[in-house]
């Protein structure tokens, strides 16, 4: 089965900060590469998907890139509402594998 | 509203059976890829498994971990998925989601875009 990583496992940055997080997949995986945004005590919420799509309603401060086995995700501006754990997922097949996660807050 | 409910979380003794029920609105079930996810407290989300619509013919497919223990069915006249659990261990106990992949029409490149709201499942003795 293909392995999802992700890094930093954990981060702290201001206000206003750019941030990227990275996924790497153990295999190609072509495109099919979706991240997640999963605050605090709440439901994981679709941010992008086919690497670079941003869902619809989700702010274009963020956007992703990468194909292939390398994926980054990029937040331009953070915001203190972006405080929360974001997984990338692999789907192009089965086990539909998810990262470990990367927590992001505020310093 | 475009909305998944889960239902049928509880304490269950290991080696128990409980069956998991995802109810779904606002959108055509029918043509819908349906997935179940967990999380374990404090720990990040691992796939369970899926099923497909009745155009691809039901096919369901499962995690390593749940592999011959769960099974995934679906009724498309009620718009309700389900997750049969059955030889439940300690391991299992999580929050169990739903959720949809492909959006409306099922488009493959989508991913998880509509989530339930998840429901608490608790193996112990």
């Amino acid at each position: 089965d293909i392995q999802m990583t992700q890094s930093p496992s954990s981060l702290s940055a201001s206000v206003g900060d750019r941030v990227t997080i990275t996924c790497r997949a153990s295999q190609g995986i072509s495109n099919y590469l979706a991240w997640y945004q999963q605050k605090p005590g709440k439901v994981p919420h679709l941010l992008i998907y086919a690497a670079s799509t941003l869902q619809s309603g989700v702010p274009s401060r963020f956007s992703g890139s990468g194909s292939g086995t390398d994926f980054t995700l990029t937040i331009s501006s953070l915001q203190p509402e972006d405080v929360a754990t974001y997984y990338c997922q692999k789907y192009n097949s089965a086990p539909l594998t998810f990262g470990p996660g990367t927590k992001v807050d505020i310093k | 509203e475009v909305q998944l409910v889960e239902s049928g979380g509880g304490l269950v003794q290991p080696g128990g059976s409980l069956k998991l029920s995802c109810a779904a609105s606002g959108f055509t079930f029918s043509d819908s890829a349906m997935h179940w996810v967990r999380q374990a407290s404090g720990k990040g989300l691992e796939w369970v498994g899926r099923i497909r619509s009745k155009a691809n013919s039901y096919a369901t497919i499962y995690a390593a971990s749940v592999n011959g223990r769960f099974t995934i069915s679906r009724d498309d006249s009620k718009n309700t998925a389900y997750l049969q659990m059955n030889s439940l261990k300690t391991e299992d106990t999580a929050v169990y989601y739903c959720t949809r992949r492909g959006g409306d029409g099922y488009n493959p490149a989508l991913a998880f875009d509509i989530w339930g709201q998840g429901t608490m499942v608790t193996v112990s003795s």
